[in-house]
Formats: C-alpha cells, sequence, structure tokens
C-alpha cells in the first residue's frame, strides 16, 4: 500500500516569515495529493490539492509543487500569520487516501 | 448542508463496554471514511465504503471492531469489547466519487476514552 512520509515534524517561524513543508510517497500509481489544517480540537480541513498532471497550484499564501518522477510534494506558506498556527497532514491517494504524520506549525508574533 | 455528523462527540466508557459510533455523510456523497486519530500513530483509515458497499476494511484493527453503512444516510463504527488503547478521536468523512477522488469532508470526531 501507500506509504506518505512527512517531514519536519515541528516547524516554528517568525510572523510575516516563509514555512515549507515536504511529504514523500511510495505509489506511483498515486495521483491526488491534498493537504490539510487541523487547528487544535478541530476537524482536518482541506486548504489546497494538486493532482498528477499539474506540476504547482497556487492559493494566495499558499502553494503545492509536485515531483512525480522523484516522488515527493512541498506546501508553501508566505507571509505566514498566526492564524497560520496548526497541525498540517499531507496525503496521497490511488483510491484510498494515506496521510502523513502531521507537521505541527507555530507563527510567532 | 450541515456537513458530515458525527454522535456523540464525547464518549467514556468501562473497558469491556460496547461503543458504538455513528455518521451521517453529506446528502450526495458516495464515499464514506472512518479513520482514527492518535499522537501515535497520526490519522489511519479504517475503512471506506463506496456507494454502502465496503471496499477496503484492512485498516481495522482486530476483530472487534466493525462497520456497517446500511444506507446512504447513516454509518456505524462498533466496538466490542472496548479496550484502553482503543482511546482516541474517530473520524468520519465523506466525498463524492466520480472515478477521481474529490476532497474528503470530515465530520467534528468523536472523543472516546476507555477507562
Amino acid at each position: 500500500g501507500e506509504n506518505v512520509e512527512q517531514h519536519p515534524s515541528t516547524l516554528s517561524v517568525q510572523e510575516g516569515d516563509s514555512a515549507v513543508i515536504k511529504c514523500t510517497y511510495s505509489d506511483s500509481a498515486s495521483n491526488y495529493f491534498p493537504w490539510y489544517k487541523q487547528e487544535l480540537g478541530k476537524r482536518p480541513q482541506l486548504i489546497i490539492d494538486i493532482r498528477s498532471n499539474v506540476g504547482e497550484k497556487k492559493d494566495q499564501r499558499i502553494a503545492v509543487t509536485l515531483n512525480k518522477t522523484a516522488k515527493h510534494f512541498s506546501l508553501h506558506i508566505t507571509e505566514t500569520q498566526p492564524e497560520d498556527s496548526a497541525v498540517y497532514f499531507c496525503a496521497a491517494t490511488y483510491g484510498k487516501l494515506t496521510f502523513g504524520q502531521g507537521t505541527i506549525l507555530t507563527v510567532h508574533p | 448542508d450541515a456537513g458530515v455528523i458525527q454522535s456523540p462527540r464525547h464518549e467514556v466508557t468501562e473497558m469491556g463496554q460496547e461503543v458504538t459510533l455513528r455518521c451521517k455523510p453529506i446528502s450526495g456523497h458516495n464515499s464514506l471514511f472512518w479513520y482514527r486519530q492518535t499522537m501515535m500513530r497520526g490519522l489511519e483509515l479504517l475503512i471506506y465504503f463506496n456507494n454502502n458497499v465496503p471496499i477496503d476494511d484492512s485498516g481495522m484493527p482486530e476483530d472487534r471492531f466493525s462497520a456497517k453503512m446500511p444506507n446512504a444516510s447513516f454509518s456505524t463504527l462498533k466496538i466490542q469489547p472496548s479496550e484502553p488503547r482503543d482511546s482516541a478521536v474517530y473520524f468520519c468523512a465523506s466525498s463524492l466519487d466520480r472515478g477521481l477522488l474529490e476532497k474528503l469532508f470530515f465530520g467534528s470526531g468523536t472523543q472516546l476514552s476507555v477507562l
């Protein structure tokens, strides 16, 4: 089955800095790569996703890049704000979503 | 739409008791997923249904766990008998599968504590 590795497990940045979270996956057949944000005590919510036929996707301060050859994808958050503090999960799928272990992002004012 | 609805929000029970978690997916969604979240293991897929049929239950930990989806608007996850190591947050999620997996919408989760 699919195996997703996510790094780093924790990330601390100053407000206004950029944050990058990276994931690798094992199944070359995976074709859908979403990112979820989970605030403390809340449900995971989709923030951005990308399909295998696209190399990059951007939505305001958030962008995702995909390298199918290397089987890795990354989340980029620019101009971070304290409300970006949360746990971020990457996932990969060919039929069912397999999640990474999560990254705890802390943005200091 | 009210989104994915789970009940109860919190469940505290004693070891050996039966626990039943409930989920109502978003109307029109044809795929339903049960996930378990713990600090140690993260988000684990337990089972998923497509058009009410269980497709993959390889994530179900053991025979103490069972899940059903009797119709398109209701699913249950049952643990019998429960054990302290089952303590976790259990999420139900639904999506519209039209050949390509679409985004998952999660419920608020059930926080289960087995004493």
